[in-house]
């Protein structure tokens, strides 16, 4: 089976702008979630997407959004972008139990 | 709360050492148990994990993890440590009391093999 992809790998954006990331999990996993990974506060979790609805979601501004379409592929949009914003976002497909990860768009925000 | 403590920053190890990267947890109920690794500018790759059953769990690329419900841990560990080792490593739970599915993470540790 094909991993998790994400596209774009890497974004260059200004400060303002908004930013859609895409990923389509691994045939037959329903849920995606989503993280931010920066160097000083590791792993912070987005939301989780399961089936097109939300099920969970992290402590993020409303700047950050997402949706999961029919075929389980999910965006998120970030809105407004501000410096702090550059980070790797990665996403994640859970099968068993177990969440897969995609290999991560790196956005940086100037 | 839920939490996951990985209580060292960084480990550093020779070449042909046994490695051990540490990680404790704090849930309300019983616990399903993770470790990733990361190698920079890279995706996380799953190592292993805990459901049930043998408090031993082996993994992929030699490694291995004891869950110990008296001490709430979840010790990584590899016989030989090899300098391809070297990355982030992440210890992460999931509480299964309650119905939130959200995985708690830890800050990582950074293992160094040296050659």
């Amino acid at each position: 089976k094909a991993g998790v992809t994400q596209t774009p790998r890497y974004l260059i954006k200004t400060r303002g702008q908004q930013v859609t990331l895409s990923c389509s999990p691994i045939s037959g996993h329903r849920s995606v979630s989503w993280y931010q990974q920066t160097p000083g506060q590791g792993l912070q979790f987005l939301f989780e997407y399961f089936s097109e609805t939300q099920r969970n979601k992290g402590n993020f501004p409303g700047r950050f959004s997402g949706r999961q379409f029919s075929n389980s592929r999910s965006e998120m949009n970030v809105s407004t972008l501000e410096l702090g914003d550059s980070a790797l976002y990665l996403c994640a497909s859970r099968g068993a139990e177990t969440q897969y990860f995609g290999p991560g768009t790196r956005l940086l925000v100037l | 709360a839920q939490s996951v403590a990985q209580p060292e920053d960084q480990v550093n190890v020779a070449e042909g050492n046994p490695l051990t990267v540490k990680c404790t947890y704090s849930v309300s109920g019983n616990p399903y148990l993770f470790w990733y690794v990361q190698y920079p500018n890279r995706g996380l790759q799953f190592l292993l994990k805990y459901i049930t059953g043998d408090n031993l769990v082996k993994g992929s690329y030699g490694f291995e993890a004891e869950f110990n419900k008296s001490q709430t841990s979840f010790h990584l560990k590899k016989p030989s440590a090899l300098v391809s080792d070297s990355a982030l490593y992440f210890c992460a739970v999931r509480d299964l009391a309650g119905n939130n599915r959200k995985l708690i993470w830890g800050l990582g540790t950074s293992l160094a093999v040296n050659p």
